[in-house]
């Protein structure tokens, strides 16, 4: 089946860092791809869907100069969160999708992101 | 806004039991439904999904029939084993597509625990 690989599974940094996490589609074309967020025993919350070689859309709430996100090719989009500090630690996953949007999105395993 | 409310658990069964797991929606237009399964220490996976009312989804012995007079799209199992111990979500796509066009709208997840 389809594979999504988020890298990297874990990071910890201190507070005022640039986080940079990668989701890549391994199989497959990923025309659009999603990024959410999930709080402890919360839902996931759909931060931003990027589409390839466009800029993100973001969820409103959502600051768009705190998180970027990059979709630069069809395999690869980003999320950077800069100047990270500890409100947002989060665990934050990526899903694609290809054939646009006809097919369900694949999910990664997640980052668990701890700002110190 | 859309929104999704399924049973929270943690849900404990004993093995060969039968198994539902509520969900119901709220959104405008014709969404599709979605259940998504998280193994411990895994990404989520797409378990099943129906696109139109009274379709039913299935996989794995899991079934769910989408519903549209009592928006809902509940998760059933006829006997269950230890290895379907996991978090179940279940999702939308308010564009009624197969799931890859725009972000899922997530339950907060049904943590299940299957005893031998």
């Amino acid at each position: 089946g389809a594979v999504v690989s988020q890298h990297p599974s874990w990071v910890i940094c201190k507070s005022g860092t640039s986080v940079k996490i990668e989701c890549r589609s391994l199989d497959f074309q990923a025309t659009t791809m999603f990024w959410y967020r999930q709080f402890p025993k919360q839902s996931l919350m759909l931060m931003a869907t990027s589409n390839e070689g466009s800029k993100a859309t973001y969820e409103q709430g959502v600051e768009k100069d705190k998180f970027l996100i990059n979709h630069a090719s069809l395999t690869l989009s980003t999320l950077t969160v800069t100047s990270a500090h500890p409100e947002d630690s989060s665990f934050y996953i990526c899903s694609a999708s290809g054939t646009q949007g006809a097919q369900p999105q694949h999910f990664g395993d997640g980052t668990r992101l701890s700002i110190l | 806004g859309d929104s999704v409310t399924q049973m929270e658990g943690p849900v404990t069964l004993s093995e060969e039991a039968f198994l539902t797991i509520n969900c119901t929606y709220t959104a405008t237009g014709y969404p599709s439904l979605f259940w998504y399964v998280q193994y411990p220490g895994e990404g989520l996976q797409l378990l099943l999904k129906a696109t139109k009312a009274d379709d039913k989804g299935s996989n794995k012995g899991f079934e769910a029939t989408y519903r549209k007079e009592t928006t809902s799209f509940h998760l059933e199992k006829g006997s269950v084993q230890v290895s379907d111990s996991a978090v179940y979500f279940c999702a939308l796509s308010a564009s009624g597509s197969g799931g890859g066009a725009d972000g899922l709208t997530f339950g907060k997840g049904t943590h299940l625990i299957i005893q031998p």
